[in-house]
């Protein structure tokens, strides 16, 4: 069975702190794809990142970036001098890699972390 | 406009009411998903359908009832509701359906309460 565990269920943080957003997910799939979303007020979730299991480069993206540990199952998103615009309720998604196409968007989400950012 | 829209944005209903959900995707996709978001509870997956076809029933009661006349609407029909079915439906369409990587872009969803 897959898991995806955000452990952190709310964070405050002030204007032009950093936050790291934690994200552990547990498959027993070889293969697999990580995802982080992002829900701002208005509901719709918009995607930000996808990551293959097997790249576990790190990657930025602007103030964006994701630390991806496969050997402690930790896909971690931190936001550099967090602005008051990103605040919204993060989610992480585990998908299984599936070749053939019977995936059909099984996406395993996290419970989501609510982010606050105060001016 | 965005490129998933979905109406009601709000919906208030008694448990014997029969009422719909629409959603449509204005991005050319060859999937279309309904999500469930309840309060403290990770989204569930509830309904895909591949190219007009249902390829996924994530065990959701009989008391929703999905649609798909083509591959730009998705409709949720709800009929004899129950007050948990209380929640953000949220819908969701991609490009490659079912290889695990698709890229989703989801509607505002729909908030509804039945009372």
């Amino acid at each position: 069975a897959q898991k995806v565990t955000q452990a952190q269920t709310e964070i405050s943080v002030v204007e032009k702190e950093d936050v790291t957003l934690d994200c552990v997910y547990e498959t027993r799939d070889t293969t697999y794809y990580l995802f982080w979303y992002k829900q701002p007020p208005s509901g719709e979730l918009v995607f930000l990142i996808r990551r293959n299991s097997f790249d576990e480069q790190n990657e930025i993206s602007g103030r964006y970036s994701w630390n991806f540990q496969k050997s402690t199952s930790s896909f971690n998103f931190t936001i550099t001098a967090s602005q008051v615009v990103d605040s919204a309720v993060y989610f992480c998604a585990l998908g299984p890699r599936e070749a053939g196409g019977t995936s059909y968007g099984k996406l395993t989400f996290g419970q989501g972390t609510i982010l606050t950012v105060h001016p | 406009e965005t490129g998933v829209t979905q109406t009601p944005r709000h919906l208030v209903m008694g448990m014997t009411n029969k009422k719909s959900l629409k959603c449509e995707q204005h991005l050319g996709h060859n999937a279309m998903y309904w999500y469930k978001q309840s309060a403290k509870k990770p989204l569930e997956l509830m309904f895909v359908y591949s190219l007009e076809e249902r390829v996924e029933n994530n065990s959701v009661p009989s008391r929703f009832s999905p649609e798909c006349p083509n591959s730009s609407h998705l409709f949720l029909h709800l009929h004899t509701l129950q007050p948990e079915d209380s929640a953000l439906y949220l819908c969701a369409s991609s490009q490659t359906p079912g290889q695990g990587k698709e890229k989703l872009f989801f509607g505002s969803g729909t908030q509804l309460s039945v009372l």
